[in-house]
């Protein structure tokens, strides 16, 4: 019963693929996001949804697309794998409007190759 | 470009004794301000947080201060405990702005010793 869980926990891949990164919440919030990890440990924003809505796109390429089918699922898509691109991948859901407390799932680290 | 910034990326402090982990921000409009805890392949969590209007905010062993003239805000553990051993992670946001967006910093790894 993992509040917030993504799969999978670890991806390796050759450049050039797509891959995808689910996530799914179990808390009832109405926003989910992604946010990167890269090598210099910063935890980046990349997206976020509000009831299937995109909110926030902070100028990531768009061999990214995330895709939210309801509120309690927003996926990541990434087409043409590229090296840079690995990094942590952390999904997290909040209810904005109530406090800003995220909760985060347990990443997935992904390895371009 | 860093808005929130730790520029200590580790501290190693005895057992029974204070830790104190800092971070720095440079856009004044931040009005929250939150502290996460993570372990080795788990996600972020949430420890305690403090507004704007606050200088202060304690919860059991670990207590947020705010310095807003100097930008400026501190996570104090007292007594710290091994498990304490951890990366944390300073962020804020914007409340008005109702994008849920937190700006994190790039961590602390604090390790305890025994």
């Amino acid at each position: 019963d993992t509040a917030v869980s993504q799969t999978p926990k670890y991806l390796v891949t050759q450049m050039g693929n797509d891959k995808s990164i689910k996530c799914e919440q179990n808390l009832g919030h109405d926003t989910m996001y992604w946010y990167k990890q890269d090598s210099k440990k910063f935890l980046k924003i990349m997206f976020s949804y509000n009831n299937k809505e995109l909110i926030i796109n902070e100028t990531v390429p768009n061999r990214f697309s995330p895709k939210s089918p309801d509120k309690a699922h927003l996926n990541l898509h990434i087409n043409s794998l590229e090296l840079g691109d690995s990094a942590v991948y952390f999904c997290a859901s909040s209810q904005v409007g109530r406090d800003e407390k995220l909760f985060f799932g347990s990443g997935t680290q992904l390895s371009v190759l | 470009d860093q808005q929130v910034k730790q520029n200590s990326p580790s501290l190693s402090v005895q057992e029974g004794r204070i830790s104190i982990l800092n971070c720095d921000y440079t856009n004044s409009m931040f009005d929250y301000f939150l502290w996460y805890k993570k372990y080795p392949a788990e996600g972020p969590t949430f420890l305690i947080s403090i507004s704007s209007i606050k200088d202060k905010n304690e919860d059991g062993r670990f207590t947020v201060f705010l310095n807003k003239s100097a930008k400026h805000l501190s996570l104090h553990i007292v007594p710290s405990q091994p498990g304490d051993s951890a990366v944390y992670f300073c962020a804020a946001t914007v409340r008005s702005g109702n994008t849920g967006k937190l700006i994190f910093g790039q961590g602390t790894t604090l390790q305890v010793k025994p």
